[in-house]
């Protein structure tokens, strides 16, 4: 199974500021995605991160706001730009296939407050 | 409108007893169903898949499509099976999951 880290674990930001969120697995893996899941809610895809082109953004997400970079088949990174407390949330990054077909592997989390 | 919908926030059952956490889904389409789970401080893990129709853990879940519902089931719950608990759709071969909102169960002693 992939192994997967993300960095930084935890982090505290100030609003207007940005964080970027890195991803890396172990092995190279043909689909990584980041969601977000909000206090006490779902988590909903922000985004599927493609190798060497642009990310694929889901309904209501914005690269200007979620910028995704992903160089090459194992490492992608996840910018929050100009933050607001609204984006208090685990960004998570996951991979796929996660050993069965369909299913994914994910990252612990990042968990982000902004004040 | 796609959507996956468990109605429990919160179960809570004596060791031993039945465990049924209800997951209802909208889909238009033909969906792939998973239920994933969240250990306490552990990331979140696949459980089971309704298509390889397997017992993981104890568990089943039986995928109704008159009902439009998968609904994950346990005959005698353990303590260790205290986790949060998520049901997931996405279309076949898509890999674009949409989450349900998750249901904490808690097995008491």
């Amino acid at each position: 199974s992939a192994v997967i880290s993300q960095k930084p674990s935890r982090d505290i930001c100030q609003r207007g500021t940005s964080l970027t969120i890195q991803c890396q697995v172990d092995s190279q893996v043909t689909m990584m995605f980041w969601y977000r899941q909000q206090p006490g809610q779902s988590l909903t895809l922000i985004a599927t991160a493609n190798q060497g082109s642009e990310a694929t953004y889901e309904s209501g997400f914005v690269i200007d706001k979620f910028p995704i970079s992903r160089p090459n088949l194992t490492f992608s990174t996840l910018t929050v730009s100009n933050m607001s407390p609204e984006d208090s949330s685990i960004y998570l990054c996951s991979v796929g296939p996660g050993g069965p077909p369909d299913t994914q592997y994910f990252g612990p989390g990042t968990r982000l407050t902004v004040l | 409108a796609q959507r996956v919908t468990q109605p429990e926030k919160l179960l809570s059952v004596f060791k031993g007893a039945p465990v049924e956490l209800k997951c209802n889904y909208s889909y238009s389409g033909s969906p792939e169903l998973f239920w994933y789970v969240q250990y306490s401080r552990q990331r979140l893990q696949l459980l089971l898949r309704h298509i390889s129709r397997e017992s993981i853990k104890g568990f089943t879940a039986d995928l109704n499509k008159g009902e439009t519902s998968f609904h994950l089931k346990k005959p005698f719950a353990q303590e260790e099976d205290s986790a949060m608990y998520y049901c997931a759709l996405s279309g076949s071969g898509t890999y674009k999951y949409i989450f349900g909102t998750g249901t904490r169960l808690k097995v008491l002693a």
